[in-house]
């Protein structure tokens, strides 16, 4: 069975300062590996995705994120935050199964950020 | 905007009573899913429909059931409500083999 773990509950990062937020997956094949944002009270955003091909993607917002086969990573990261990227970042992992893409969330990671 | 329209955005209820929630997927996303999200139990996949038909079950309750109409959009209904259903009841639609875009959720407060 796919899983996902997040292991930061919360992280606080100074605005402007970079950030990177974990994410480790287990499937049994090439994953498709996905982050979502979701700000207080609002639905989920799609930052980014990984199918295949490069290993770095570039998602929305300045974002990027690395899928690293042997470490069975996908981390998040961005150079610089801003203030509004505060919220709640979730990773997941969905299967290649024809018509059957459900999506497996990991825990979360709140992200504060101060001034 | 993600494209993805689900009603009623709050729901308030009583124990043992039934509530459905609408989903109108992407212009031409045959695939709908269901999660909820909730404190405890974090983001869950509840259920997938393709093109009218139910594709996988994840964790849903046996109150609970969905549809989704030769239109494509889909209701969930949950009946004999209990406190602990009271969460986000997220909808969220995609192409074939592509990534989900997820509506504003449906906040269900059972009280």
């Amino acid at each position: 069975a796919q899983s996902v773990t997040q292991p930061d509950i919360h992280i606080t990062v100074s605005e402007g300062a970079s950030l990177e937020l974990r994410c480790n997956y287990s499937y049994g094949a090439t994953p498709y590996l996905f982050w979502y944002v979701q700000s207080p009270g609002q639905g989920l955003q799609l930052l980014l995705k990984y199918f295949s091909g490069d290993t770095l993607v570039q998602g929305i917002k300045g974002f990027e994120a690395e899928f690293k086969r042997s470490q069975s990573s996908f981390n998040l990261r961005k150079p610089s935050v801003h203030w509004s990227d505060a919220a709640e970042y979730f990773c997941a992992v969905g299967q290649h199964n024809f018509g059957n893409e459900k999506l497996t969330f990991g825990t979360g990671t709140r992200l504060t950020i101060i001034p | 905007d993600s494209g993805v329209t689900q009603t009623p955005k709050h729901l308030i209820t009583a124990t043992g009573q039934r509530v459905t929630l609408r989903c109108s997927p992407r212009s031409g996303d045959l695939s709908v899913y269901w999660y909820q999200q909730s404190l405890d139990q974090g983001l869950q996949f509840l259920i997938q429909y393709y093109n009218g038909e139910e594709r996988a079950k994840g964790n849903i309750l046996e109150r609970f059931s969905a549809q989704q109409f030769p239109d494509l959009h889909s209701e969930l209904n949950l009946s004999s409500l209990e406190l602990g259903d009271s969460a986000l009841y997220f909808c969220a639609s995609s192409e074939l083999r592509s990534e989900a875009f997820f509506g504003q959720g449906t906040r269900l407060t059972v009280v």
